[in-house]
């Protein structure tokens, strides 16, 4: 258990839709990232905050969009949702923003979209 | 953009046979991380290096960081069932603003 948590597990919806997958970091951990995870593309990291702020942006496209609250806990809404938007997501923490880092990975949202 | 490249995608051993993945970056790295994935589980941290020429051991597991800090390689002595999953290096730089680019992994498999 890596102490980081992430909701919901499973998540099964309809194109066009939008969705919200929540994250809670470890204990102490300022930073916050995502990533997805599909079968042909590893994993893509999408977007880092830190203390509430956005710290790095990697491939997220215009329809994703995610903010972490004062409580530190992060949220990644999905909308206009395409079939190739399912992929398992997660969410990591580290506990400063640099990138020696380690982060530790939730176990994930699965996203299936029909 | 910078990228990491990661070789093989795939590799199938016998148990007791060596295996080595290898990562390579288009861009000098500030430091290199390895996570492994079981199946079905999330990313675990496995080992980071951060200096020209790094090597580091971890039981039958030894990491190499290139002394150029443009590649890296995992080396798994006799492996065993257990060592299944998907490794992934990712390459960091110090420039702000910037984030952990991950490899696409390897993923090993163990016949007995």
């Amino acid at each position: 258990d890596s102490g980081v948590t992430q909701t919901p597990k499973h998540l099964i919806t309809a194109t066009g839709q939008r969705v919200t997958l929540r994250c809670s970091p470890r204990s102490g951990d300022l930073s916050v990232y995502w990533y997805q995870q599909s079968l042909d593309q590893g994993l893509q990291f999408l977007i880092q905050y830190y203390n509430g702020e956005e710290r790095a942006k990697g491939n997220i496209l215009e329809r994703f969009s995610a903010q972490q609250f004062p409580d530190l806990h992060s949220e990644l809404n999905l909308s206009s949702l395409e079939l190739g938007d399912s992929a398992l997501y997660f969410c990591a923490s580290s506990v400063g923003s640099r990138a020696t880092d380690t982060q530790y990975f939730g176990p994930g949202t699965r996203l299936t979209v029909l | 953009g910078q990228q990491v490249m990661q070789i093989p995608q795939y590799q199938h051993v016998q148990e007791g046979e060596d295996f080595t993945t290898y990562c390579n970056s288009s861009t000098t790295l500030s430091n290199i991380q390895w996570y492994k994935q079981r199946p079905g589980g999330h990313p675990v941290f496995l080992i980071q290096l951060v200096k020209s020429g790094e090597v580091k051991k971890q039981k039958r597991l030894t990491f190499q960081f290139g002394e150029a800090k443009k590649n890296s390689s995992l080396h798994i002595t006799a492996t065993q069932t257990t060592d299944v999953g998907t490794y992934f290096c990712a390459g960091g730089k110090r420039e702000a603003g910037t984030a952990l680019i991950f490899g696409k992994g390897t993923t090993l498999s163990v016949s007995s």
